[in-house]
């Protein structure tokens, strides 16, 4: 059975940084399309960052330069590195992964980052 | 950047009623690159469809996908309880890679 299950979720000053896990199970980080979704308290989803299979990286413009994705295949573990935050980077965030780079198929239950001072 | 338009921004129906949602985009959209999620309070979306027209697996088929172009329907038949939700439309393009519709919710009349 295909699990991802997030970590690393906490409160944080603006300008600080936070790194966010996604523990896979079920199969392995490196053979799906890995991103990271957003979600701000009563909002719609955002994406915000993809790590191909091949290991190519794409970020919203919204993180551009302030967030990196990257991926541990020995932990079989996608994770978001976030510095520069501000508070309008408050949300729960989703890793989810997908058999193409179309859609996602498989996501987590979420952790929360709450930016606030 | 391709923007998505989702309408109604809220559906209120009765159980056992059919729902149409809407999902236009402001350029065409690859069919093969719209899909469907529904997201219940508290939890994660999940994938309806794919392709605007395939059901992921497990999916009833009380669920369906429609269009091209520029508009897309999700049609949902005989509405249950746990099919009132948060249903969003997205799209894949090149920048931004991905983008969400607003979301429509469905909820009980």
């Amino acid at each position: 059975e295909v699990q991802l299950v997030e970590s690393g979720g906490d409160l944080v000053r603006p300008g600080g940084s936070l790194r966010l896990s996604c523990a896979a199970s079920g199969f392995t980080v490196s053979s799906k399309y890995m991103s990271w979704v957003r979600q701000a308290p009563g909002k719609g989803l955002e994406w915000v960052s993809i790590i191909y299979t091949g290991g190519s990286l794409y970020y919203a413009d919204s993180v551009e330069a302030r967030f990196t994705i990257s991926r541990d295949n020995s932990k079989n573990t996608l994770y978001l590195q976030m510095n520069s935050l501000r508070p309008e980077d408050t949300a729960v965030y989703y890793c989810a992964g997908g058999d193409t780079d179309y859609y996602f198929d498989s996501w987590g239950q979420g952790t929360l980052v709450t930016v606030s001072s | 950047e391709i923007v998505l338009t989702q309408s109604p921004g809220t559906l209120s129906l009765s159980p056992g009623e059919r729902a149409t949602l809407s999902c236009r985009a402001s350029q065409n959209v690859n069919s093969a690159y719209l899909a469907w999620y529904q997201q219940k309070p508290g939890q994660a979306p999940r994938l309806l469809i794919y392709g605007a027209s395939r059901r992921a697996t497990g999916i009833p088929d009380k669920f369906s996908g429609s269009g091209s172009g520029t508009d897309f329907t999700l049609t949902i038949n005989r509405l249950e309880p746990e099919d009132f939700a948060m249903y969003y439309c997205q799209q894949f393009g090149s920048t931004p890679r991905f983008t969400f519709g607003p979301g429509t919710k469905v909820d009980v009349k």
